[in-house]
């Protein structure tokens, strides 16, 4: 089992839906949690952070779950610039090291 | 955030030669990490590079292949030795940084792309 599952997509909505993508990680001891964006061909660029009691920013808002071991990414009033593919990332909590472990992305496309 | 560059952004590389990557950080970091992006798949970690000491590779990753250097708080580099097609991929630098409110985030350098033929 991968330690960080994603539908990997791709997701086909029009301008102005709401989108929500899940993730499901497998390591309960996992501390920290975000959400990160990947243009085509271009580096990952950190989207959000998620915490416990959740967290908005303008259209897009995060939750976590832990007893299921699950996050959520929601996007309201999706605009064309919104396509990209959209990585869960999880911060395990064990030696110190501060690396990441990334899904495998689900790819959004906003069509017109 | 960190501001990130990495040298080269891109190369073409025959079989059986090494290529080594830089990347360089506008401020001192404490925890750089070197990736690997291979074409349609997500990120996986080669190693953390460690400042004054050798890096710690991930399973599969080792230092005679993978050689690091990180000489300062804000330089590293990541050779990719006697290279091979199999080593076609996006080789990314990575930073841990402190935000305001005391969270540790993590950015990346713009990549390298290399292609062996």
């Amino acid at each position: 089992r991968k330690e960080v599952e994603q539908d990997p997509g791709p997701f086909n909505v029009p301008e102005g839906a709401t989108v929500a993508f899940n993730c499901t990680y497998s390591n309960s001891a996992s501390q920290s949690f975000f959400w990160y964006r990947q243009d085509c061909r271009k580096e990952p660029k950190l989207l959000m952070s998620v915490y416990s009691s959740g967290n908005e920013d303008g259209r897009f808002t995060a939750q976590l779950n832990r007893a299921s071991q699950y996050i959520s990414l929601l996007i309201r009033d999706s605009k064309l610039s919104d396509s990209a593919t959209y990585l869960c990332v999880v911060m395990p909590r064990d030696t110190g090291r501060r690396a990441l472990t990334f899904g495998s992305g689900t790819r959004l496309q906003v069509q017109p | 955030s960190a501001v990130i560059s990495q040298k080269p952004s891109r190369d073409i590389c025959q079989r059986g030669t090494s290529l080594t990557i830089q990347c360089q950080v506008d401020s001192q970091v404490t925890m750089m990490f070197w990736y690997r992006q291979q074409p349609g798949q997500s990120l996986t970690l080669i190693a953390t590079a460690n400042q004054g000491s050798e890096a710690t590779y991930e399973s599969g990753f080792v230092i005679d292949k993978f050689p690091i250097s990180r000489p300062n708080l804000t330089f590293s580099t990541l050779t990719v030795s006697n290279m091979s097609p199999e080593d076609s991929s996006i080789y990314l630098c990575s930073v841990v940084t402190v935000n305001r409110a005391g969270s540790h985030e993590q950015y990346f350098g713009p990549g390298t792309r290399l292609t062996v033929t």
